[in-house]
């Protein structure tokens, strides 16, 4: 049961150009939603998040965000650079959960010069 | 300030041995959560425990895998009697009490021949 759904596998864009990647979910008792980058053979690595109280949340070259009508939300870099490429993982949390996280399969980026 | 630690970052067994999975969690935080991911697929919450406390082991199966988080020293995600389908990459995350973001180990990739 993939509660957490990124359905584009693979995404190419031009330096400099925007990134989005966009990210779907069914469970209605998420409240806390994450985004991590990951290079293979590598851990997850934070890079930003948002509350359900939220609809937007910016950090430098990375947004996020929200609509929660919707269940979806996206990430936004501008500007995209080569070192972006990896693969971002969208994940949820619901606060009855114990803070588990539920990741969806992700969506592999490559940022060409 | 050191991160999430794990080792060994590769592992080999063969079908009916154990495996032994430790993690570190970063300084000053009290909860660690495990995760497992197989070949394209997103990570999969398996459990979550504090210390000396299983909180949520829902993810994780019934049989042959087992927890812990002592007192003192790491804690340990043991997988008894091993199949091929064991074979995966196993995450420790990470986060200080009372906060939704988790931060991630390198992964132990553990093959079973």
């Amino acid at each position: 049961d993939q509660q957490v759904k990124q359905n584009s596998p693979s995404l190419s864009v031009q330096e400099g150009r925007i990134s989005i990647l966009n990210c779907d979910y069914t469970n209605s008792m998420f409240d806390y939603f994450l985004w991590y980058k990951k290079y293979p053979a590598e851990g997850p690595t934070f890079l930003i998040s948002i509350s359900s109280i939220k609809d937007k949340n910016e950090d430098g070259r990375f947004t996020v965000f929200l609509n929660k009508s919707a269940k979806h939300l996206s990430l936004h870099i501008v500007p995209s650079q080569p070192g972006d490429s990896a693969v971002y993982f969208c994940a949820a949390s619901a606060d009855n959960s114990g803070y588990a996280l539920n990741f969806g399969k992700g969506t592999s980026l490559l940022v060409t010069p | 300030n050191a991160g999430v630690m794990q080792n060994p970052r590769h592992l080999v067994r063969r079908r009916g041995q154990e495996a032994r999975l430790r993690c570190s969690p970063m300084k000053g935080h009290s909860h660690v959560y495990w995760y497992r991911q197989l070949p394209e697929e997103g990570l999969k919450f398996m459990v979550y425990l504090q210390k000396e406390n299983i909180i949520d082991e829902s993810g994780m199966p019934k049989e042959r895998f087992s927890a812990e988080f002592p007192k003192e020293g790491p804690s340990i995600l043991r997988i008894q009697q091993v199949v091929r389908g064991d074979s995966a990459a196993y995450f420790c995350a990470s986060s200080p009490e009372l906060a939704k973001v988790q931060f991630f180990g390198p992964g132990t990739r553990l093959t079973v021949l």
